[in-house]
C-alpha cells in the first residue's frame, strides 16, 4: 500500500534562513508527487509537482523539491524563508489508480 | 473567476443524524474530489467524481456517499453521524479526472455533538 510520511510535525526557522521539509513515500512504481501549502484562513494551494524527468522541480513562491528514488524522498526546500511562508505543508502522492494520499503535514513557524 | 465554493462553512449536528455538504467547482472544471481533514489522521481522500460518475473512492465506510450533477456541482452525504466524523471537509476541483486536485475550497467544518 502506498503511504506518505512527513517525519517532522513542526519546524521553526528564522526569517531569511533556509528551509527543508522532509517527505518519504512508500510506493512500488514511480509515483506522482506533490507539495501543497495550507495557510491560515486559506485553502490548500499546490506548490509544485513531479511526474517524471528532471528530478529537481521548481514551484511557486520560490520553493523547489528534489525527487530521490534511492531514498524514496521528495523533500521541499527554500533558500530564504519569509514570514509569510508560515503555514502547514503537505506532501502527497498519487498512484496509478489516481487515488491521492496526503502526508500528515508539517507546521512551519517563522520567527523574525 | 470564482473559486471553489463550499457550503455551508460550518455545521453542528448530533450523533445519528445525517448531513449533506455542497461543492461548486471552478467554472469549466468537471472533476470534483472530496477530502476529510482531522488533526489525528490528516487529509484523507474520500472520493472523486467526473461527469456525474464516481471515478475513485477512498477507504471510508458506506455511510459516506456523494454525487455529482450535470453542472459539475457535487454533494457529499454522511449518514448516521458519529463523533469521529467531526472534521474539516474539503473539496477540490480539476479540469479532468485522474489529475491532482488543483483548486481547493475553504471547507465545511462539521462538528458532531
Amino acid at each position: 500500500a502506498q503511504s506518505v510520511t512527513q517525519p517532522d510535525i513542526h519546524i521553526t526557522v528564522s526569517e531569511g534562513a533556509s528551509l527543508e521539509l522532509r517527505c518519504n513515500y512508500s510506493y512500488g512504481a514511480t509515483p506522482y508527487l506533490f507539495w501543497y501549502v495550507q495557510s491560515p484562513g486559506q485553502g490548500l494551494q499546490l506548490l509544485l509537482k513531479y511526474f517524471s524527468g528532471d528530478t529537481l522541480v521548481q514551484g511557486i513562491k520560490g520553493f523547489e523539491a528534489e525527487f530521490k528514488r534511492s531514498q524514496s524522498s521528495f523533500n521541499l526546500r527554500k533558500p530564504s524563508v519569509h514570514w509569510s511562508d508560515a503555514a502547514e505543508y503537505f506532501c502527497a502522492v498519487m498512484n496509478t489508480g489516481n487515488q491521492f494520499y496526503f502526508g500528515t503535514g508539517t507546521s512551519l513557524t517563522v520567527i523574525p | 473567476k470564482a473559486g471553489v465554493t463550499q457550503t455551508p462553512r460550518y455545521l453542528i449536528k448530533t450523533r445519528g443524524q445525517q448531513v449533506t455538504l455542497s461543492c461548486s467547482p471552478i467554472s469549466g472544471h468537471r472533476s470534483v474530489s472530496w477530502y476529510q481533514q482531522t488533526p489525528g489522521q490528516g487529509l484523507q481522500f474520500l472520493f472523486e467524481y467526473f461527469s456525474e460518475t464516481q471515478r475513485n473512492k477512498g477507504n471510508f465506510p458506506g455511510r459516506f456517499s456523494g454525487r455529482q450533477f450535470s453542472n459539475s456541482r457535487s454533494e457529499m452525504n454522511v449518514s448516521t453521524l458519529e463523533l469521529g466524523d467531526s472534521a474539516l471537509y474539503l473539496c477540490a476541483s480539476s479540469l479532468a479526472a485522474g489529475t491532482q486536485p488543483q483548486h481547493f475550497g475553504d471547507g465545511t467544518r462539521l462538528s458532531i455533538l
